[in-house]
């Protein structure tokens, strides 16, 4: 079965500066997507930036992009320049690459809550 | 516009007490899910659907019961909701399952609470 692992339950980083989320996962298919999902205090879940497991060359949607280390089932985002909106709770998120009867389901970590300080 | 509605927004029952939480889609989507969301668990996936009158279990479906008469609804029920089911849900359709059209669109979530 598959598992995502986020280590970090809260971090908190100040306006305009970097920080990196960790996600790592476990499974044992070789065709597979990973996501970030963003939750604000809304509750809306965005897609923030996915990743396909077959390509080697990591994500990147303007100011986000993600490490993806698939040896080491590993998938960081970096959020540069890091603004008051990106305050959020961030799930990184695996799903199976298959196609025809797939089950569509997307496996979250148990999620990261940023605050970005003014 | 583009999305996925779920009604009702928020939602205070009684135990025993049936519910229907509605979900709908206008993009056309053939898959659809339910996931419930639980401080410390992440989201996890309830039921899921391929197509009309295609569904099948996900992770977490005890208690739960789903319908797919129509493309665009996918109603999650609650037959006789008990505490453990307190929580947020949310429901998600897609263009297919699996490949290259996998990105899932969330509804705004459902807000339960069964005393």
């Amino acid at each position: 079965a598959q598992t995502v692992t986020q280590s970090q339950p809260e971090m908190s980083v100040q306006e305009a500066e970097t920080v990196t989320l960790s996600c790592t996962y476990d499974t044992s298919e070789n065709n597979y997507y990973l996501f970030w999902y963003k939750q604000p205090p809304s509750r809306q879940m965005i897609l923030v930036i996915r990743q396909e497991a077959y390509k080697q060359q990591n994500a990147t949607e303007n100011r986000f992009s993600v490490n993806f280390q698939k040896a080491a089932k590993s998938f960081s985002l970096k959020i540069s320049d890091s603004q008051l909106g990106d305050t959020a709770m961030y799930f990184c998120a695996f799903m199976k690459g298959t196609y025809g009867g797939a089950t569509n389901k997307l496996i979250f970590g148990t999620g990261t809550l940023l605050a970005v300080q003014p | 516009e583009a999305q996925v509605t779920q009604n009702p927004r928020y939602l205070i029952t009684v135990t025993g007490k049936k519910l229907t939480v509605t979900c709908s889609q206008n993009m056309n989507h053939e898959y659809m899910s339910w996931y419930r969301q639980d401080p410390g668990l992440g989201l996890r996936q309830i039921y899921y659907s391929m197509n009309v009158e295609v569904t099948d279990k996900g992770d977490v479906p005890e208690g739960y019961k789903v319908s797919r008469k129509e493309k665009r609804n996918f109603p999650l029920i609650l037959e006789s909701p008990s505490p453990n089911q307190t929580s947020l849900y949310f429901c998600a359709s897609s263009l297919s399952g699996g490949g290259f059209h996998n990105e899932q669109f969330f509804g705004p979530g459902t807000r339960l609470t069964v005393l």
